[in-house]
């Protein structure tokens, strides 16, 4: 059992440039989301999802993008990366219900 | 705003040494509150709390909540190095959304 699975584990980018971090999980979790960690400010929420078809914003959804078109699936997408997004992303998910987050191993991110 | 606050924000002790974690929070709709370990990666869970007054427990880890007067606290006894991490204290909601506090990080010297 995989669990949560995130690609790539590092990532280099320009300003200016786009990508694509993947998320996927085998846990048929119906809740998923994108988090950004930076230095002091703990885990802050970016964009979620509870079920295919549908997104919303968190906490700091700015420059990202969500689309969830299958269950096992959650792509992010940094639309034009700045050095401000320069950060550790986490995905994870949850079951449906009062049930813990599950999270994959973190893409680190390097906007120069 | 959905606030979540933990203290101290850094500790250092020797093994042996028993702590306690605190976290406070403000959430509108509370469901639970939950703990995780954070090492080199992904955090991991520890517990989650949903009653006041209820203490869990793991091996040297235990954890209780206080709803009326919104807080947790985490406790570890006879810490070891293997107990040096950040831990993470997260209040959800019946939107199904996580707040993260900051974290604690603590350290464990030999």
């Amino acid at each position: 059992n995989a669990g949560v699975t995130q690609t790539p584990k590092f990532q280099v980018l320009k300003t200016g440039q786009s990508m694509t971090l993947q998320c996927a999980q085998d846990m048929n979790h119906e809740y998923m989301s994108w988090y950004r960690q930076d230095p002091g400010m703990g885990l802050r929420l970016i964009h979620y999802s509870v079920g295919a078809g549908i997104t919303d914003q968190g906490e700091v959804p700015n420059g990202y993008n969500v689309s969830r078109s299958t269950t096992e699936d959650f792509p992010l997408r940094l639309l034009s990366a700045a050095p401000s997004q320069t950060s550790v992303y986490f995905c994870a998910s949850s079951s449906r219900g009062n049930s813990p987050l599950h999270f994959g191993n973190g893409t680190r991110l390097t906007v120069t | 705003e959905d606030k979540v606050v933990q203290s101290p924000l850094s500790l250092v002790v020797h093994e042996g040494d028993t702590v306690t974690l605190n976290c406070s929070y403000e959430v509108t709709n509370f469901r639970s509150l939950l703990w995780y370990k954070q090492e080199k990666k992904a955090p991991t869970f520890l517990f989650m709390l949903t009653s006041s007054g209820i203490e869990k427990k793991s091996g040297r880890l235990s954890s209780i909540l206080d709803k009326k007067e919104l807080f947790s606290i985490l406790n570890i006894t006879a810490t070891q190095t293997g107990d040096s991490a950040v831990y993470l204290c997260a209040v959800a909601n019946y939107g199904q959304n996580f707040v993260f506090g900051p974290g604690t990080r603590l350290s464990v010297l030999p």
